[in-house]
């Protein structure tokens, strides 16, 4: 168990619809990031947040969007649903990537993940 | 982006050493990572590597890099059953202002024959 939970564990929807997943982080951790994984893609880096505000963002749709609220946990919101977004997706969770230096070897605790799957 | 590359497929006799190859191509990497997936579940760190690191021990892993070629290697010594899984390399990538990311490999599945 790595301190990471998300909810919920299966969704089902239609093309179309809007969903939104949900992320509590590890204890103390500060940063948040979504990956989506799927067979042909792999995992790809979706969005980081640090302390409530966005960090990085990588291969994100505009379709999607997330946010860190003040508790830390964090929400994906996946909007104008298409078949290609059925897919796990997971959270992680790190103290702090960089304080302004150089990069620590600052692990990222996983989730078990969402499975999405959009019909 | 930059890539992180590996086998898709391992398959080994338990018992026997499993070695999981993967090559990165951000020479600015500070750290790589190995990453252990099992059916249904997330992903689990098994091991990291400092990138002025050649090689790193922990029990019946061993990570090599050869940061010359940017090729990382992980070795598991007396594969169990219990070692199938997939395994993701990954590579902390700078994106400026003091911000990283992992980029992930596609995954090797390793699958041991009892």
């Amino acid at each position: 168990d790595s301190g990471v939970t998300q909810t919920p564990k299966h969704l089902i929807t239609a093309t179309g619809q809007r969903v939104t997943l949900r992320c509590s982080p590890r204890s103390g951790d500060l940063s948040v990031y979504w990956y989506q994984q799927s067979l042909d893609q792999g995992l790809q880096f979706l969005i980081q947040y640090y302390n409530g505000e966005e960090r990085a963002k990588g291969n994100i749709l505009e379709r999607f969007s997330a946010q860190q609220f003040p508790d830390l946990h964090s929400e994906l919101n996946l909007s104008s649903l298409e078949l290609g977004d059925s897919a796990l997706y997971f959270c992680a969770s790190s103290v702090d990537w960089a304080s302004g230096g150089a990069p620590k070897a600052d692990t990222q605790y996983f989730g078990p993940g969402t499975r999405l799957t959009v019909l | 982006g930059e890539d992180v590359e590996q086998s898709l497929f391992l398959s080994v006799r338990e018992g026997d050493s499993s070695v999981i190859n993967c090559t990165y191509t951000d020479s600015s990497s500070t750290y790589l990572y190995w990453y252990k997936q099992e059916p249904g579940a997330g992903l689990q760190l098994l091991t990291y590597i400092f990138s002025n690191m050649d090689m790193k021990q922990d029990q019946r892993l061993t990570v090599l890099l050869n940061k010359k070629d940017k090729h990382l290697s992980l070795r598991i010594a007396d594969t169990q059953t219990g070692d199938s899984a997939i395994y993701f390399c990954a590579e902390m990538e700078g994106r400026g202002a003091g911000s990283y990311q992992l980029t992930f490999g596609k995954g090797t599945k390793l699958s041991v024959i009892p």
